[in-house]
């Protein structure tokens, strides 16, 4: 069975400050797929990165970047030089063969002005 | 805009009814996925189906079912509704191949389902 931890509940922070949210994943499988999701306040899910389990390459895109390292089973995404704008739920999420989607039980991230 | 549309966006009902969700994927997608976003279980996957067929099962009751009909839309049907079944329910759709999980999902804007 696949599980997902997301220990942070809630982060605050003043816009400009970066915000790292932790993912701490369990799979049996050795491949797999790690995903970050946002719930603005509108509802909607939307998708923001991708990674998959033979590649650990960081990387960076435009204000966000993550750190997969399988060795701890974490997968952590930070947004650097925060905005109001990043204020929203954030879900990780593990998918491993199984076509499903686990979901984290999400960060709510808030960004004060 | 993700391109998968779902409607209605809001449903209020009684207890022991019965309703329908609709979900149309994004153009080319072949998968639909149905999720369902409560306070206290968090966002959990129901079910899913590819280019018509079943392919995963997840947490979901008996009391609901889905379909996934030619033109590639799908219908979760929820009946003998409870106060439980209060939640946000989104469609998700990926494709057009069956990867196995591989490609990221895209998710409808949610129709929030209120039982009275």
């Amino acid at each position: 069975a696949q599980k997902v931890t997301q220990a942070q509940t809630e982060i605050s922070v003043v816009e400009k400050e970066d915000v790292t949210l932790d993912c701490v994943y369990e799979t049996r499988d050795t491949t797999y797929y790690l995903f970050w999701y946002k719930q603005p306040p509108s509802g909607e899910l939307v998708f923001l990165i991708r990674r998959n389990s033979f590649d650990e390459q960081n990387e960076i895109s435009g204000r966000y970047s993550w750190n997969f390292q399988k060795s701890t089973s974490s997968f952590n995404f930070t947004i650097t030089a925060s905005q109001v704008v990043d204020s929203a739920v954030y879900f990780c999420a593990l998918s491993a063969g199984d076509y499903k989607l686990s979901f984290g039980a999400g960060t709510t991230v808030t960004v004060r002005a | 805009d993700s391109g998968v549309t779902q409607t209605p966006k809001h449903l209020i009902t009684a207890t022991g009814q019965r309703v329908t969700l609709r979900c149309s994927p994004r153009s080319g997608d072949l998968s639909v996925y149905w999720y369902q976003q409560s306070l206290d279980q968090g966002l959990q996957f129901l079910i899913q189906y590819y280019n018509g067929e079943e392919r995963a099962k997840g947490n979901i009751l008996e009391r609901f079912s889905a379909q996934q009909f030619p033109d590639l839309h799908s219908e979760l049907n929820l009946s003998s509704l409870e106060l439980g079944d209060s939640a946000l329910y989104f469609c998700a759709s990926s494709g057009p191949y069956a990867a196995g999980g591989a490609d990221e999902q895209f998710f409808g804007p949610g129709t929030r389902l209120t039982v009275l």
